[in-house]
C-alpha cells in the first residue's frame, strides 16, 4: 500500500513565524500535491509538483511556497505564518495523470 | 476550464436507507472521476473510480457510473450505514490538465 506521511497531525504556530510542512510517499510518485481544507470551501490546491525541482501554483498560491529536492518528499513552506492561514493541510501522491491520489492523514494548523 | 459540481449536504438517513450523492463534471477531453471519502479526523481516501464512459466503479456497496452523455458521476449505496457516514469529494483528472479537481464535499450523517 502507497504511504503518505505528514510530519505533524497537529501544529501551532505564532503570527509571522515561518512554518514548514513536511510530506513524505514512499511509493516513487511522480506527482504531489498540497492543499488546504476548510468549511465549506472543500479542497483547494496550493502547490503541485509532478517531478524534482518542478513545481506549480495551485488555485490559492498566495502566502505559501513549496520545496521539492527529493522525489519521496514535498515540503510546504508558509513565508510568514497569518492567521487565516490556519487550516487543515493535505498533502498527496499520485502515479501519474488519470491515476488516483493518495492522501496523507492531514495536518491541522492553527496559527495565533 | 474543468470543474466538479455536487450537491450540498448535510445528507442525514436512516440506518438500511438508499443513498444518492449527485456529481456532475465540465470537463475538455476524457477524464477520470473519483470519489474519495474522508472518515472524521482522517485524510481523505479513495473510495472508488471510473477512466472512460460507462465504466462502474465499485467499493464497499458504493457504485458510481461514469455518463458521459449526462456528465454525471452520482455515488449510490443500497443500504447505508452508521460507519458509512463521512465526508464525500467527488473529483475529476486528466484532460487538458495535471490537476485534480474537486467538489466541494458532501457530509452524510447516518442515524441508527
Amino acid at each position: 500500500d502507497v504511504k503518505v506521511t505528514q510530519s505533524s497531525r497537529y501544529l501551532v504556530k505564532r503570527t509571522g513565524e515561518k512554518v514548514f510542512l513536511e510530506c513524505v510517499q514512499d511509493m516513487d510518485h511522480e506527482n504531489m500535491f498540497w492543499y488546504r481544507q476548510d468549511p465549506g470551501l472543500g479542497l483547494r490546491l496550493i502547490y503541485f509538483s509532478y517531478d524534482v525541482k518542478m513545481k506549480e501554483k495551485g488555485d490559492i498560491p498566495e502566502g505559501y511556497s513549496v520545496s521539492r529536492e527529493k522525489k519521496e518528499r514535498f515540503s510546504l513552506i508558509l513565508e510568514s505564518a497569518s492567521t487565516n492561514q490556519t487550516s487543515m493541510y493535505l498533502c498527496a501522491s499520485r502515479y501519474s495523470e488519470n491515476q488516483p491520489q493518495h492522501f496523507g492523514d492531514g495536518t491541522r494548523l492553527s496559527i495565533l | 476550464g474543468n470543474s466538479v459540481t455536487q450537491m450540498e449536504g448535510p445528507v442525514t438517513l436512516s440506518e438500511e436507507a438508499f443513498l444518492t450523492i449527485n456529481c456532475t463534471y465540465t470537463a475538455t477531453g476524457y477524464p477520470s472521476l473519483f470519489w474519495n471519502v474522508q472518515y472524521p479526523g482522517e485524510g481523505l481516501q479513495l473510495l472508488l473510480k471510473a477512466t472512460k464512459a460507462d465504466d462502474k466503479g465499485s467499493n464497499k456497496g458504493f457504485e458510481a457510473t461514469y455518463r458521459k452523455e449526462t456528465t454525471s458521476f452520482h455515488l449510490e449505496k443500497g443500504s447505508v450505514q452508521v460507519s458509512d457516514s463521512a465526508v464525500y469529494f467527488c473529483a475529476l483528472s486528466g484532460g487538458a490538465t495535471n490537476k485534480l479537481i474537486f467538489g466541494t464535499g458532501t457530509l452524510l450523517a447516518v442515524q441508527p
